[in-house]
């Protein structure tokens, strides 16, 4: 069955880029997705990429696809105290997401 | 406003008691799901629907029923079944796609706790 992996913690200082990285097992996936998630709310829709696309960028959000390694990754550029929440990557397969379990990002000033 | 809305923001019931969890959309969405997130354990699919009228299980169905009588209105009964009820419920919906995407937008979510 499908697989999302995700480190599970990034500490990062206001200002410096963010990287949170994924990796999925199902190579057939057409879409991908970033979520963003704060205390106690739903999740919110960051940004996402489709399966024959290399790179998206989205003001300060960058997502690299590398399909060989079926790997996934969200830079942040210039992380805010703002940005702190926990991020989940999504593949879509057959009408519905897999989720990874999330990242926590904490940002200190 | 268009949005998810799910009702209410907190639960509390006693054990052997069903529950229902309220989901309305006024998106025109034709997908609606729910899910159960855990500390540490990611989003768990229970039950999704495509179309109106029908619905289909996801990875942790059991213990849960749902309904789908209106496009509008998804609600998730938790019954006496379901072992360990106590989480966070989120539901969501997207558009009908044509290209394989599945772009779902959430609710805020209704914390469940069973005493």
């Amino acid at each position: 069955g499908e697989d999302v992996e995700q480190s599970l913690f990034l500490s990062v200082r206001e200002g410096d880029s963010s990287v949170i990285n994924c990796t999925y097992t199902d190579s057939s996936s057409t879409y991908l997705y970033w979520y963003k998630q704060e205390p106690g709310a739903g999740l919110q829709l960051l940004t996402y990429i489709f399966s024959n696309m290399d790179m998206k960028q989205d003001q300060r959000l960058t997502v690299l696809l590398n399909k060989k390694d079926k790997h996934l990754s969200l830079r942040i550029a210039d992380t805010q105290t703002g940005d702190s929440a926990i991020y989940f990557c999504a593949e879509s397969i057959d009408g519905t997401l897999t989720f990874g379990k999330g990242t926590m990002l904490l940002v200190s000033p | 406003d268009g949005g998810i809305t799910q009702s209410p923001k907190y639960l509390f019931r006693k054990e052997g008691q069903n529950v229902t969890l309220s989901c309305e959309q006024n998106l025109n969405h034709d997908a609606m799901y729910w899910y159960r997130q855990d500390p540490g354990q990611g989003l768990r699919l229970i039950y999704y629907s495509q179309i109106v009228n029908d619905f289909q299980k996801g990875d942790i169905a059991e213990g849960y029923s749902v309904s789908r009588e209106k496009k509008e209105s998804f609600p998730l009964t938790v019954t006496s079944a379901q072992k360990n009820p106590t989480a966070f419920y989120l539901c969501a919906s997207s558009p009908r796609s044509t290209s394989g995407g599945n772009e779902q937008f959430f609710g805020p979510g209704t914390r469940l706790t069973v005493l």
